[in-house]
């Protein structure tokens, strides 16, 4: 049973546009989210995070939008750059249990083309 | 700020065999992470400990899979049987573990191949 959902394997934009990621979850615990970001041989590395109290949160050119009655999250990238090109995780958490321990979802890989 | 270290970073084994994974945290990381991510899927939360203590192994496969973290700091996964199903790549993350600090930082990663 997958509690996070990433349902686009992969996303394909050029560089200038805007590129949209969507996630999906099915527990209504989850009350904190945080995108990761991969690029090959590496460990994936922290991007944004959302408090379920938001509904948007915004630093630089990354905005993750999170609409609580959908269980649907999204994160903006504009404008989309090159060097953004990476396997984009999302992951949730419930700050209520012990550990804040994360479900990730399968991850969605972005090719962003010069 | 040194990051997260892992070793080794390959590893190459046949079924039946053992092998441990190293890991050491950012210098005053309390928490410690284990994740298994096999090809294609997200990260699954292997065992987590704060300090020298297990916060949840509810994921780890006990018959065959260990860990521990020795005096808090340090950590190592062992797989003791191996099957095929374990190529994956293991990753350590470890976070402040303080209140109102959820970001986890990651590793590289050692990537396991089991023939």
């Amino acid at each position: 049973d997958q509690q996070v959902k990433q349902n686009s394997p992969s996303l394909s934009v050029q560089e200038g546009r805007i590129s949209i990621l969507n996630c999906d979850y099915t527990n209504s615990m989850f009350d904190y989210f945080l995108w990761y970001k991969k690029y090959p041989a590496e460990g994936p590395t922290f991007l944004i995070s959302i408090s379920s109290i938001k509904d948007k949160n915004e630093d630089g050119r990354f905005t993750v939008f999170l609409n609580k009655s959908a269980k649907h999250l999204s994160l903006h990238i504009v404008p989309s750059q090159p060097g953004d090109s990476a396997v984009y995780f999302c992951a949730a958490t419930s700050l209520r249990t012990a550990g804040n321990m994360l479900t990730f979802g399968g991850g969605t890989r972005l090719m962003v083309k010069p | 700020e040194a990051g997260v270290a892992q070793s080794p970073r390959y590893k190459i084994i046949e079924k039946r065999q053992s092998v441990a994974f190293w890991c050491n945290p950012i210098s005053g990381h309390a928490t410690l992470y284990w994740y298994q991510q096999i090809l294609g899927q997200g990260p699954k939360l292997l065992i987590q400990f704060q300090n020298n203590g297990v916060v949840d192994d509810s994921q780890l496969p006990k018959d065959r899979f260990s860990a521990e973290r020795l005096k808090g700091v340090d950590s190592t996964l062992k797989i003791q049987p191996a099957k095929l199903e374990d190529s994956a790549v293991y990753l350590c993350a470890s976070s402040l573990g303080a209140s109102g600090t959820y970001e986890q930082y990651f590793g590289p990663g050692t990537r396991l191949t089991v023939t």
